[in-house]
C-alpha cells in the first residue's frame, strides 16, 4: 500500500523568502504525485502533478516540485513567498487503477504554511 | 466550467441523528470520490464510483455509512446514526477517464459537527 509522509507539520517563513515543503512517499510502482493547497474553509486546489518525463514540474502560482526517485521524494518549492500563499499544503500519491484512472489518492498529513510580513 | 458542488456546506446535528450530504460532480466526469478529512489530517478515501458502480468502498464503514450515485451523476453520502467521532469535513471529488488529465477536482466540502 502507498503512503505519504510530510515531516513538517508547520512552517513559518517571511514574505519574499524562499520555501521548500518536504514530501516522501512509499509506493511499489511508478508513482503519480500531486501537490494540493487548501485554504481555510475551502476545498483542495491542485498545484502541480508528476506522472512521467521531466522530473522538475512547474505548477500554478509560481510553485515547482522535483521528483527524486532515489530519495522517494517530491518536494515543493517556491523562490519567493507571498502572503497569499499562507494555507495548508498536501502531498499525495495516486494508485494506478487501470485504464486512465488512478483510483484513489493517498494524502500526507499536510503542512501548514504561515507567512510573516 | 462549474466546479464540484456540495451541499450543505455546514451541518450540525445531535448524535444518533441521520445526516446526508449531496455532491454534483463536474459535468462529464464519470468518476466520483468521497473523502473524509479529520481535523489536522489529509483526506482519506471513503468510496469511489465509476459511473454508477462503487468500485472501491473498502474504507466505508458500512454499518452506519451508505452512499449512492443514481444515474452516474449526483451522489449522496449518508450517515445513520451519526456518532461524535463522525465530526469532520466530507469532501467530494470528480475526475474524467477520457483524455489524460488524471486530475481530481475537489468540492468545498461539508463540515459536519456532531454534538
Amino acid at each position: 500500500a502507498q503512503s505519504v509522509t510530510q515531516p513538517d507539520i508547520h512552517i513559518t517563513v517571511s514574505e519574499g523568502a524562499s520555501l521548500e515543503l518536504r514530501c516522501n512517499y512509499s509506493y511499489g510502482a511508478t508513482p503519480y504525485l500531486f501537490w494540493y493547497v487548501q485554504s481555510p474553509g475551502q476545498g483542495l486546489q491542485l498545484l502541480l502533478k508528476y506522472f512521467s518525463g521531466d522530473t522538475l514540474v512547474q505548477g500554478i502560482k509560481g510553485f515547482e516540485a522535483e521528483f527524486k526517485r532515489s530519495q522517494s521524494s517530491f518536494n515543493l518549492r517556491k523562490p519567493s513567498v507571498h502572503w497569499s500563499d499562507a494555507a495548508e499544503y498536501f502531498c499525495a500519491v495516486g494508485a494506478y487503477a487501470g485504464g486512465t484512472s488512478y483510483g484513489k489518492l493517498t494524502f500526507g498529513q499536510g503542512t501548514i504554511l504561515t507567512v510573516h510580513p | 466550467e462549474a466546479g464540484v458542488v456540495q451541499s450543505p456546506r455546514y451541518k450540525i446535528i445531535e448524535k444518533k441523528q441521520p445526516v446526508a450530504f449531496w455532491c454534483n460532480p463536474i459535468s462529464g466526469h464519470n468518476t466520483l470520490y468521497w473523502y473524509l478529512q479529520n481535523l489536522g489530517q489529509g483526506p482519506e478515501l471513503l468510496i469511489r464510483y465509476e459511473n454508477e458502480e462503487a468500485v472501491d468502498d473498502s474504507q466505508l464503514p458500512k454499518d452506519r455509512f451508505s452512499a449512492e450515485r443514481l444515474k452516474g451523476v449526483d451522489s449522496t453520502l449518508k450517515i445513520q446514526p451519526a456518532e461524535l467521532g463522525d465530526s469532520a469535513v466530507y469532501l467530494c471529488a470528480s475526475s474524467s477517464s477520457s483524455g489524460s488529465t488524471y486530475e481530481q477536482y475537489f468540492g468545498p466540502g461539508t463540515r459536519l459537527t456532531v454534538t
